[in-house]
């Protein structure tokens, strides 16, 4: 089945220590995601990749990277994780060619000591 | 700047009764979607409404679409626990300045369906 793949599910890091966290798909959509979703709040997008094209959201911190060597993977880097970017982050992909519909990866949990 | 309001936030009914969750936005959009999460969960889409006057249905899930409204309903017939979750609508934000699928999420409605 056609699907959005994050790894790791959960992470735990340290303050400051940097992280990457994966995305990869197999519906072979053009435009990647990123959002991150605090406790018992909406998701919040970081940024997004149309094809090769890196669109940053204006409040997303500098803290907070990403790249897309290729259509399939899409990585997230925190370079400096500080006790507030403890959150759930979620991956999602769509279609250029359709309605834009999100389909989103089962996220990665990260807690940040 | 867009906003996207969504109430109820907390809506605890009881098994066989119907509800409706309501999502006001702002400013014209061309684009509004349901989501479903469940607690610890990713998102699962439900409703992708494109035009003026759309009704989608699912289930005990229908959604509509009033654009001149700028307002979406979520109507709930005869819930059932299964249907205990956080819904989400979420409207495209390429009319503000923001690329084609872009969406700005209301901040969710947390459904408890009780027997």
């Amino acid at each position: 089945d056609a699907m959005v793949i994050q790894n790791p599910r959960y992470q735990v890091t340290q303050f400051g220590k940097p992280v990457t966290l994966s995305c990869s798909q197999t519906l072979n959509h053009n435009v990647m995601y990123w959002y991150q979703q605090k406790s018992s709040q909406a998701p919040k997008l970081l940024f997004h990749y149309y094809d090769k094209d890196f669109n940053n959201e204006a409040d997303t911190p500098d803290n907070f990277q990403s790249r897309r060597p290729n259509t399939s993977f899409c990585f997230l880097d925190i370079r400096s994780p500080g006790l507030g970017d403890a959150a759930m982050y979620l991956c999602a992909t769509s279609s250029a060619l359709g309605t834009y519909e999100q389909y989103f990866g089962p996220g990665t949990r990260l807690t940040v000591t | 700047e867009l906003k996207v309001e969504q109430n109820p936030l907390f809506l605890s009914m009881q098994e066989g009764k119907n509800y409706t969750i309501y999502c006001n936005y702002s400013t014209t959009s061309d684009r509004l979607y349901w989501y479903r999460q469940d607690p610890g969960k990713s998102l699962e889409s439900l409703f992708v409404l494109l035009s003026n006057g759309a009704v989608k249905q699912e289930g005990r899930l229908m959604a509509s679409l009033d654009t001149k409204a700028r307002l979406s309903t979520l109507h709930i017939t005869a819930a059932v626990h299964d249907l205990s979750a956080t819904y989400f609508c979420a409207v495209d934000m390429s009319r503000y300045g923001g690329s084609q699928g872009n969406l700005i999420f209301g901040k969710g409605t947390k459904l408890s369906v009780k027997p």
